[in-house]
């Protein structure tokens, strides 16, 4: 079956500790992004990577780190220089970057720092 | 600073036919125009996406005037399952890539 798996669903840290998030896809596609969405907010890019040991970052990416050593994943860490860490996190793939492919959206991650 | 733009929210009854519009005055020659669909909780899913003139599947339709700046999602005869938010993403290239989501169209249908 394939698809986007993200883990875990939920996620509860203190502030002031670092957070990876996992993404995992098995649809061989080259491409992965990851955005942030705030309660009644649209989607906004944090990092995106077009293909192995490669990543851009998005409009917001500060406090945040991704790597991308393998195909399949693109695990991303929340640090605790992240001023407002407290959001649903998406994870997608796309066969390649550019607007004409379709993104593939994994069910999120909701993060909570107290 | 390239954007778009949506209505914030729309109500609409059973049977309807509902109309999304999303403005998008910076596109690119190149970019196409995709429409998502966001259940709470739940990562968006893929309706419909366009270039230009008028694209239609099996749920949707998207019609996309010739100077490209806005288009129209259009849900035929809408049932209360298709409530939710509903996005339009528009690829912008300024130097480095972006992806814009909209902000957004929260539908409610009402019985």
């Amino acid at each position: 079956d394939g698809g986007i798996t993200q883990s875990p669903k939920y996620l509860f840290r203190k502030e002031g500790q670092n957070v990876t998030l996992s993404c995992e896809q098995n649809l061989n596609h080259d491409a992965m992004y990851w955005y942030r969405q705030d309660p009644g907010q649209g989607l906004r890019l944090i990092y995106y990577s077009q293909i192995v040991n490669d990543f851009q970052k998005g409009d917001i990416a500060e406090g945040y780190s991704v790597s991308r050593e393998k195909k399949e994943s693109f695990p991303l860490t929340v640090t605790s220089a992240q001023k407002n860490p407290t959001a649903f996190y998406l994870c997608a793939s796309s066969i390649g970057t550019g607007s004409a492919y379709e993104q593939y959206f994994g069910p999120g991650t909701r993060l909570t720092v107290t | 600073l390239a954007k778009t733009t949506q209505p914030i929210s729309m109500d609409s009854y059973e049977g309807q036919e509902v109309n999304i519009t999303c403005s998008h005055n910076n596109i690119a020659t190149n970019d196409y125009i995709t429409w998502y669909q966001q259940f709470p909780s739940q990562g968006p899913r893929f309706i419909i996406q366009g270039y230009k003139t008028k694209v239609t599947n099996e749920v949707a339709s998207l019609f996309i005037p010739a100077d490209r700046k806005s288009s129209t999602l259009s849900l035929p005869r809408v049932s209360l399952s298709d409530t939710a938010v509903y996005y339009c993403l528009v690829g912008f290239t300024s130097g480095t890539y972006k992806y814009i989501f909209g902000t957004g169209t929260r539908l409610k249908v009402l019985a």
